[in-house]
């Protein structure tokens, strides 16, 4: 039973033009969300955070849109760079429960092109 | 340089052995954590510690152990009853009570 699913496999995208990347979850326990960039053979590298008490989070290039009542984010990256074809997670992590273990999505491979 | 290390990278095992990977963090992090991803899949919890001498079971944590005897050290054992052990490992740690995980570059194991 996937809490936090991503159901796009794979993205592609022009360079200079806008990366969406989708996420949805199931635990309504869930009240923070985070995005990690992950490199083959490479640990993943944290993007941004958001809590639930948001909708929008922005840090440079990226922002992560979060819609509780339909238990789905999604992170904007703006605009595309060749650097950014990694692997995209989506996590989410329940404050009040024990040990803030995070859960961890599928992951949406973004192939960005020149 | 402050960070998590996992060694090492890529370790090769015949099928029936026990085999310890290990992570160290020098971040001064109370909380530690081991997951594992296979091809195509997203990160699974094996197990994840707060504080030392105390851990807990993820979601997939059979046929593994760990110890935390140290703040810094958090060794995974993968032992035989593992039954399929070949994966990407990799370690993490955090602020305890913060949501955000810092990972270290991953285990690659191969049993053969």
């Amino acid at each position: 039973d996937q809490q936090v699913k991503q159901n796009s496999p794979s993205l592609s995208v022009q360079e200079g033009r806008i990366s969406i990347l989708n996420c949805d979850y199931t635990n309504s326990m869930f009240d923070y969300f985070l995005w990690y960039k992950k490199y083959p053979a490479e640990g993943p590298t944290f993007l941004i955070t958001i809590s639930s008490i948001k909708d929008k989070n922005e840090d440079g290039r990226f922002t992560v849109f979060l819609n509780k009542s339909a238990k789905h984010l999604s992170l904007h990256i703006v605009p595309s760079q060749p650097g950014d074809s990694a692997v995209y997670f989506c996590a989410a992590s329940a404050s009040k429960a024990a040990g803030n273990k995070l859960t961890f999505g599928g992951g949406t491979r973004v192939l960005v092109k020149p | 340089d402050g960070g998590i290390t996992q060694s090492p990278k890529y370790l090769f095992r015949k099928e029936g052995q026990n085999v310890t990977l290990s992570c160290e963090q020098n971040l001064n992090h109370d909380a530690m954590y081991w997951y594992r991803q296979d091809p195509g899949q997203g990160l699974r919890l094996i197990y994840y510690s707060q504080i030392v001498n105390d851990f807990q079971k993820g979601d997939i944590a059979e046929g593994y152990s760990v110890s935390r005897e140290k703040k810094e050290s958090f060794p995974l054992t993968v032992t035989s009853a593992q039954k399929n052990p070949t994966a990407f490992y990799l370690c993490a740690s955090g602020v305890r009570g913060n949501t955000e995980a810092f990972f270290g570059q991953g285990t690659r194991l191969t049993v053969v």
